[in-house]
């Protein structure tokens, strides 16, 4: 089983739609998460931390539950510049590792 | 732009050689952490160095091998290359070695054949 666990998709949704991406993870030890963002053959960047309280940017909202180790992304109004693939990522701070899912592929259409 | 650079970009090797990959950190930043991306996957931990030292280590085998230098950049070393090393090699650059805020490089494409 792997340790983090995403959806692949893809998830094909018009411009304007709400999509919500959901990631388990099984390690109790991860302490922090984040949600990355990768373009087709490009690097990874950093789209938001993930705190248990819920924190959102603009359009995007991050849930944490930890009991149910357990996070989600929400985007709302989708622009055709959110297609890319969405990475779900926690952080063992212990073995300094982050710990990638495979990742969940959006497609906002015209 | 990250401030992170990586070369070569694109590498074509033969199985049973060896490669070295570099990374120049972004400046400012201390640590650096090596992954692996296999198509259709997302990046797997290789190690991470921190003060020219390793401080963390993912599932790979010792002919996986790195150094930090000084000016924080650093090198990812591949020993008795296999067709499954063939990836994208992606270099992140923070600052102090438990930090999940890491910049990526655009990679090193390795293909082994």
């Amino acid at each position: 089983r792997k340790e983090v666990e995403q959806d692949p998709g893809p998830f094909n949704v018009p411009e304007g739609a709400t999509v919500a991406f959901n990631c388990t993870y099984s390690n109790s030890a991860s302490q922090s998460f984040f949600w990355y963002r990768q373009d087709c053959r490009k690097e990874p960047k950093l789209l938001m931390s993930v705190y248990s309280s819920g924190n959102e940017d603009g359009r995007f909202t991050a849930q944490l539950n930890r009991a149910s180790q357990y996070i989600s992304l929400l985007i709302r109004d989708s622009k055709l510049s959110d297609s890319a693939t969405y990475l779900c990522v926690a952080l063992d701070t212990g073995r300094r590792a982050l710990t990638f899912g495979s990742g969940t592929r959006l497609q906002v259409q015209p | 732009e990250t401030g992170v650079t990586q070369s070569p970009t694109h590498l074509i090797k033969t199985r049973g050689q060896q490669v070295t990959l570099r990374c120049s950190s972004q400046s400012g930043h201390n640590t650096v952490s090596w992954y692996q991306q296999a198509l259709g996957q997302g990046p797997q931990f290789i190690f991470q160095y921190y003060r020219e030292e390793e401080n963390g280590r993912g599932n790979f085998p010792p002919r996986f091998s790195g150094l930090q230098f000084p000016n924080y950049s650093s090198e990812l070393n591949v020993n008795a290359l296999e067709l499954d090393d063939s990836a994208l090699y992606l270099c992140a650059s923070s600052f102090g070695g438990r930090r999940g805020e890491q910049y990526f490089g655009p990679g090193t494409r390795l293909t082994v054949t």
